[in-house]
C-alpha cells in the first residue's frame, strides 16, 4: 500500500489564483480529513469526509471547499489564494469503525505559499 | 472549541536523559493519540490510548491515558538523537460519527545533543 499520497509537495501561488491539492489513499478508509499546520498552533481541521458523497466542515473551513467523488480521492480546493492560506496542508484518512476508534494515517503534506 | 494545553513547548537535552511531556484538556476525550513529526514530514502515530487509565508502552515510549480522561502524558526513555523531532497529542471523541475530529496539542519540540 502507498498509504495517504498529497500531491503537489510544494506550490507558490499569487493572490487570487485557485489551485487544487491532491489526496488519495488507497487503504480503503472510509474517513479523509484535510488540516492545516501553522507555527505555534498545531494542526486544525478544514474539512472532513465520513464517506463518498458526504463531506462537513471543521474548524477553519472558510476559503476552500471539497468533495468526495470516491472513496479514494479528497481534493481541496482554493478558489481564490490569500496570503492567509500560507501553511503546510495534511490530508488524513482512517477507517470508521463503529463503537471502536481507529487512528488517522496522514499524508506528506503539501506546502502552499501565497505571495 | 476544545482545546488542548500542551506541555512543555520545548525541550532541549542531552543523549540518555528521560523525557517527559504532557497534554492536559478542559473536558474529557474517548481516545488520546501521540504523533511524531520529523522536519518535511507528516505526523507518526507512536501510541494510540483508548480506555482511561491505559498505560500503553511502544519501545522507550509509555503512555498513560488519564483516569479523569482530561489528560495524557508521554514518557521517552534514554533518549537517542533520532527522536528529535515535535510530538503532538491528540484527542479524540465520538469515534465512527460525522463531526469527529482530531483536536490537536500545539505540541512539543524535541532536541537531543548527543
Amino acid at each position: 500500500n502507498a498509504g495517504v499520497t498529497q500531491t503537489p509537495k510544494f506550490q507558490v501561488l499569487k493572490t487570487g489564483q485557485s489551485m487544487t491539492l491532491q489526496c488519495a489513499q488507497d487503504m480503503n478508509h472510509e474517513y479523509m480529513s484535510w488540516y492545516r499546520q501553522d507555527p505555534g498552533m498545531g494542526l486544525r481541521l478544514i474539512h472532513y469526509s465520513v464517506g463518498a458523497g458526504i463531506t462537513d466542515q471543521g474548524e477553519v473551513p472558510n476559503g476552500y471547499n471539497v468533495s468526495r467523488s470516491t472513496t479514494e480521492d479528497f481534493p481541496l480546493r482554493l478558489l481564490s489564494a490569500a496570503p492567509s492560506q500560507t501553511s503546510v496542508y495534511f490530508c488524513a484518512s482512517s477507517y470508521i469503525a463503529g463503537a471502536s476508534t481507529d487512528t488517522q494515517y496522514f499524508g506528506p503534506g503539501t506546502r502552499l505559499t501565497v505571495l | 472549541g476544545q482545546q488542548l494545553n500542551q506541555s512543555p513547548q520545548s525541550m532541549f537535552i542531552q543523549e540518555g536523559e528521560d523525557v517527559s511531556m504532557n497534554c492536559t484538556s478542559s473536558s474529557i476525550f474517548n481516545t488520546w493519540l501521540w504523533y511524531k513529526q520529523e522536519p518535511g514530514e507528516g505526523p507518526v502515530l507512536l501510541i494510540a490510548l483508548y480506555k482511561a487509565g491505559e498505560l500503553t508502552s511502544n519501545g522507550r515510549l509509555t503512555a498513560q491515558f488519564g483516569i479523569t480522561r482530561k489528560d495524557s502524558f508521554l514518557n521517552i526513555s534514554a533518549s537517542i538523537p533520532s527522536d528529535v523531532g515535535i510530538y503532538f497529542c491528540a484527542g479524540q471523541n465520538t469515534p465512527g460519527q460525522a463531526g469527529t475530529a482530531l483536536i490537536f496539542g500545539k505540541g512539543t519540540t524535541l532536541s537531543v545533543s548527543s
